[in-house]
């Protein structure tokens, strides 16, 4: 089993609507999780991070937190062509939060018009 | 303040030859890290440094992988010899101590013929 997995889509969704990204991870000690977005030939960046169960939110983006299920989701609301990007989650190994951060293979987001 | 710096932005080489990566993190930065990414095998760690000193390089594929951090300023990333199968876009990142974001440099193409 990888150690954080994604659906690679790619997930295609029409503007204005709701795109949701899920991830799992297979360290029950991970704390720290975090959603990067990269656009193609782009590096990553960070978009959101999440430690605690529950919802956080941020503008357009809710970040979803499950540690019982070991889950992680990313909404993205309102969704724009812009939006349109690869999207990775990821987490630090061994419940650390330093060191070795752990990426899924990332979800293909196209928006289209 | 300027971000993470890379160097090739774009390197063609032939097989067996020489290659070698430069980064200078984020001043301030006590970590950095080098990635590497293809479609195969996603983003995966390399080798991470703290205060100019290898923590951790599980990463590494074999011995032709080699990394240093003589300062804080400046890694470089060699590969000795070079094979078709190192074609891939190698990213350095840098994070403070105080913060768990890793910001990414712009990254390095790498193609091996």
């Amino acid at each position: 089993q990888k150690e954080v997995e994604q659906n690679s889509g790619p997930l295609s969704v029409p503007e204005g609507a709701i795109a949701s990204l899920n991830c799992t991870y297979s360290d029950r000690g991970s704390q720290s999780f975090f959603w990067y977005r990269q656009y193609s030939g782009k590096s990553p960046e960070l978009i959101m991070s999440i430690y605690s169960n529950g919802d956080k939110e941020d503008g357009r983006f809710t970040a979803q937190l499950n540690k019982a299920s070991q889950y992680v989701s990313l909404l993205i609301r309102d969704s724009q062509p812009s939006d349109s990007a690869t999207y990775l989650c990821a987490t630090y190994a061994g419940g650390t939060s330093y060191g070795k951060l752990t990426f899924g293979q990332g979800t293909i987001l196209t928006v289209h018009p | 303040d300027a971000g993470v710096i890379q160097s090739p932005r774009h390197e063609v080489t032939e097989m067996g030859q020489e290659v070698t990566l430069r980064c200078k993190p984020i001043s301030g930065h006590d970590y950095l890290f080098w990635y590497r990414q293809t479609m195969m095998r996603g983003l995966e760690l390399l080798i991470y440094f703290n205060n100019n000193v290898p923590i951790d390089d599980s990463g590494m594929p074999e011995d032709r992988f080699s990394a240093k951090m003589p300062n804080a300023s400046f890694s470089t990333l060699k590969i000795q010899p070079s094979e078709p199968r190192d074609s891939a876009v190698y990213f350095c990142a840098s994070r403070p101590t105080v913060t768990d974001t890793q910001y990414f440099g712009p990254g390095t193409r790498l193609t091996v013929l």
